[in-house]
């Protein structure tokens, strides 16, 4: 069983479009968060979520906007895409939010904006 | 600022011989540090953790780390390299904020290139 899940894999797109990743864990986990890392595999937090709650919010352009429905799905929304926004998006998981817990992370979403 | 450190872009490494990947952090207070390991196409798997207690931490797939508080230090090892350990090696640091809630503040990544 997959414990942490994202979909989709691929995601090829024009620029200003809009799109959706979504996230998914089967680990009870309290906590989720979303990651980008570009081309130089850099990877930089971007948000995250408590029980439905968002608890860090990073600097990133307010065309992203996470969503949690319930406290194991953390959606990515990505309003009028740019090249700039190509990247792997990963989503991770954590049993809470203190910062002794290590994270689980699904397998990245790579976005391709042309 | 605070931050965490992977001062070799890669290592190569024969198989069989010890590795050593390294980092450096910079924080204030008590640092939180994790390994983290990425083969090609895939996310993060967790290594280990050092939170407190012994400054020797033994992880998956026979890795360990040591915490050297005095060289602000805590470099990933294993004895015996296997080709199969060839991945990309995060170090990471978590910075307490409030709420006990706190940002994963990834290095750059090191490549660890194992060769039969």
């Amino acid at each position: 069983d997959t414990a942490v899940s994202q979909t989709p894999k691929y995601l090829v797109t024009q620029m200003g479009n809009d799109k959706s990743i979504k996230c998914e864990q089967n680990l009870g986990h309290d906590t989720m968060y979303w990651y980008k890392q570009d081309s130089k595999k850099f990877l930089k937090i971007m948000f995250s979520y408590n029980n439905k709650e968002l608890i860090i919010n990073e600097t990133v352009p307010n065309r992203f906007s996470p969503k949690s429905p319930d406290k194991a799905h953390l959606n990515l929304h990505i309003n009028s895409l740019e090249l700039g926004d190509s990247a792997v998006y990963f989503c991770a998981s954590s049993p809470g939010r203190e910062v002794s817990y290590e994270q689980y992370f699904g397998p990245g979403t790579r976005l391709t904006v042309t | 600022a605070q931050s965490v450190a992977q001062p070799e872009d890669q290592v190569n490494v024969a198989e069989g011989n010890p590795l050593t990947v390294k980092c450096t952090y910079s924080v204030s207070g008590n640092p939180y540090l994790f390994w983290y390991v990425q083969y090609p196409n895939r996310g993060l798997q967790f290594l280990l953790k050092y939170i407190t207690g012994d400054n020797l931490v033994k992880g998956s797939y026979g890795f360990e780390a040591e915490f050297n508080k005095s060289q602000t230090s805590f470099h990933l090892k294993k004895p015996s390299a296997l080709v199969s350990d060839s991945a990309l090696y995060f170090c990471a640091v978590r910075l307490l904020g409030s709420s006990n809630t706190g940002k994963l503040i990834f290095g750059q990544g090191t490549t660890l290139q194992v060769k039969p």
